[in-house]
């Protein structure tokens, strides 16, 4: 079985600062994908940017990078020139892969805030 | 852009009646999902449904609850006696299923069993 921890349940940035959101996962699995959610008070559930395990290289979307570490199953993610719009629910989640997308692993999430 | 769209976006019911939520999924997507988010927790798997029946289930999918795809559009999550732990949010999703497919979800109709 796989798990998603997000240790940080509150954060909070100044409007154009960057700020870090972490996760850790445990897995058996060697071929998933991770992804990061954003929940804003609207409630839907919006994705941000996804990584597949198998690539090196760090997915980025815009404003939006990840820093994924296979090894130490890590999947943190970075969100710089933070904007009024970017407050909301981030939720890390994990796919093994093989199976179709939709059956994802949430983590706790965390609330982020920013600030004017 | 396509959207998966869900109905009603708020649904009160009194503790033992049925409740049956609507999801409209996107048209081409093949895949489809429920998932339940008590206030203030994780979102949680409930179940996948492909090719007119359920292809995996969690724990949390009893006997009281079941999915169906009537008419080719709809799929619709019921519960069959709620109770009161069952107030949380429910969000559909649905996926094309390919490997490199993402899982879009709708907007979520929020459960309150009084």
């Amino acid at each position: 079985a796989q798990t998603v921890t997000q240790s940080q349940p509150e954060m909070s940035v100044q409007e154009a600062e960057t700020v870090t959101l972490s996760c850790t996962y445990d897995t058996s699995e060697s071929n998933y994908y991770l992804f990061w959610y954003k929940q804003p008070p609207s409630r839907q559930m919006i994705l941000v940017i996804r990584q597949e395990a198998y690539k090196q290289q760090n997915a980025t979307e815009n404003r939006f990078s990840v820093n994924f570490q296979k090894a130490a199953k890590s999947f943190s993610l970075k969100i710089s020139d933070s904007q009024l719009g970017d407050t909301a629910m981030y939720f890390c989640a994990f796919i093994a892969g093989g199976t179709s997308y939709g059956k994802l692993t949430f983590g706790q999430g965390t609330i982020l805030t920013v600030h004017p | 852009e396509p959207e998966v769209t869900q109905t009603p976006s708020h649904q009160v019911t009194q503790m033992g009646q049925e409740v049956i939520l609507r999801c409209v999924p996107i048209s081409n997507h093949l895949y489809f999902y429920w998932y339940r988010q008590i206030l203030g927790q994780k979102v949680e798997f409930l179940v996948s449904f492909y090719n007119n029946e359920i292809s995996e289930k969690s724990e949390i999918f009893d006997d009281q609850f079941s999915v169906e795809r009537p008419d080719g559009s709809n799929f619709t999550l019921k519960i069959r006696s709620t109770k009161l732990e069952d107030s949380a949010m429910y969000f559909c999703a649905s996926s094309r299923g390919e490997m490199n497919t993402e899982a879009f979800f709708g907007q979520g109709t929020r459960l309150t069993v009084v």
